[in-house]
């Protein structure tokens, strides 16, 4: 079955400091994608990340990025140079499988310090 | 602009009542997808679709039930089935997955509904 895992509930960073948020994924599939959604208060997801299981280099948009290592089954995103707008819920996710689900972890909060 | 609409934005279940939240998208995406959202807590997926008239349960089906009568709407019913209804429920959609070894593209979300029981 496929599980990802987020083990940091929440998480306080300095303004303009980078911060990496961890996500762990098992699957037995090859092909697969992983995904890193923003959520904030307001509720809304929006998608700033993709990685695909066959893709050689890491992944960047703008300032995300996502550290994919393939072997240890982590996918995590790296914000450089942290704003006080990117507080919000972080949640990773993971899509494949025969019947294509698309399923999360339970997500990270993240506060900004000014 | 395309996009998911989903409505209404609050809604309130008496006891033993059902209610139908409606999701509508006009991105021509053939997968849609229900979650629900508990304070605090991730995503979990209720229902999914990858086609008309198909669709298959998620983690936590129990207590809700979908349709797929067209390929833009994805309607979900909480029944009174389900003793604790009350969190914000997500709808998603995405291209169908283009084939094996291309994982396929991100989801795109609604505003969400927030249920609440009186």
């Amino acid at each position: 079955a496929q599980k990802i895992t987020q083990t940091q509930p929440g998480m306080f960073v300095q303004e303009k400091e980078a911060v990496t948020l961890d996500c762990t994924y098992d699957t037995s599939d090859p092909s697969y994608g992983l995904f890193w959604y923003k959520q904030p208060s307001s509720g809304e997801m929006i998608f700033l990340i993709y990685q695909g299981s066959y893709d050689q280099q890491n992944a960047t948009e703008g300032r995300y990025s996502l550290n994919f290592q393939k072997a240890r089954k982590s996918a995590n995103l790296v914000i450089s140079a942290s704003q006080l707008g990117d507080s919000a819920m972080y949640f990773c996710a993971m899509r494949g499988g025969r019947d294509d689900k698309i399923i999360f972890g339970k997500g990270t909060r993240l506060h900004i310090l000014p | 602009d395309g996009g998911i609409t989903q409505s209404p934005k609050y809604l309130f279940r008496k006891e033993g009542q059902n209610v139908t939240l409606s999701c509508e998208q006009n991105l021509n995406h053939d997968a849609m997808y229900w979650y629900r959202q508990d304070p605090g807590q991730g995503l979990r997926l209720i229902y999914y679709s990858h086609i008309v008239n198909d669709f298959q349960k998620g983690d936590i089906a129990e207590g809700y039930s979908v349709s797929r009568e067209k390929k833009e709407s994805f309607p979900l019913t909480v029944t009174s089935a389900q003793k604790n209804p009350t969190a914000f429920y997500l709808c998603a959609s995405s291209s169908n997955q283009p084939g094996q070894g291309t994982p396929g593209k991100p989801q795109h979300f609604g505003d969400g509904t927030r249920l609440s029981i009186l």
